[in-house]
């Protein structure tokens, strides 16, 4: 079984509805991170959790918001969807020494707004 | 200002041939690590290599090998005797340990798209 779960994988929705995105990890890491990946840009950070009670905003956090409701989950939340919004989004954890290990990424969640 | 720069956006090469892939970084930090992930067709990430800032030799692994030089701020990438299945995007990535506030974060470049022809 994959260590860091995404849910959905796809989603179409419209403009205006609510999303939220799922990430549960079973490596029993502290520190949660969702990123968004267009095209030429790479990946932007978006929120970053380094435990339940420790939530910070990334680069490009307008227009989404994050819970964490476990060590082990933590979702992204679209408000009020827009089609700039179309990415690839993925979840990611690390453990250990901060800034030493390595992330480990969920296998993305393409959302598409019309 | 961008932290980490990977200035080739595509590179084509034919099988076998040698490629190098650059990432020019920039930091204040005395104490950071550069990493590389491939992201192939597929989608997903996979972790690569991790090099922190204190230890400048190069590393080879098979057909990959890596030469970082804190002196010009690179941590190049190189394959050699590429094949199809290396196809793929690499992403460069910092991050910073001196930093409380930004400690664990990861700043990605945008990424250089390799197609290796057959």
């Amino acid at each position: 079984d994959a260590d860091v779960t995404q849910t959905p994988r796809n989603r179409i929705t419209k403009t205006g509805k609510r999303i939220m995105l799922e990430c549960s990890q079973t490596k029993g890491h502290d520190r949660m991170y969702w990123y968004r990946q267009d095209p030429g840009l790479g990946l932007r950070l978006i929120y970053y959790s380094f435990d339940v009670k420790d939530i910070n905003k990334g680069e490009i956090s307008d227009g989404y918001s994050v819970s964490r409701q476990a060590q082990a989950k933590f979702s992204l939340s679209l408000e009020s969807a827009i089609p700039n919004q179309t990415a690839l989004y993925f979840c990611a954890t690390s453990g250990g020494e901060a800034g030493y290990n390595e992330q480990f990424f969920g296998p993305g969640t393409r959302l598409t707004v019309l | 200002a961008q932290k980490v720069t990977q200035a080739q956006t595509e590179i084509s090469v034919v099988e076998k041939e040698d490629v190098t892939l650059d990432c020019v970084y920039e930091t204040r930090d005395t104490t950071y690590y550069l990493f590389w992930y491939k992201q192939p067709p597929s989608g997903e990430l996979v972790f690569l290599i991790r090099r922190n800032s204190f230890d400048e030799q190069n590393e080879i692994s098979g057909r990959y090998s890596w030469n970082f030089q804190k002196s010009t701020s690179s941590f190049n990438f190189t394959i050699t005797a590429s094949q199809v299945v290396d196809s793929a995007v690499y992403f460069c990535a910092l991050s910073e340990v001196d930093r409380g506030s930004t400690l664990g974060r990861l700043y990605f470049g945008r990424g250089t798209q390799l197609t290796v022809w057959p």
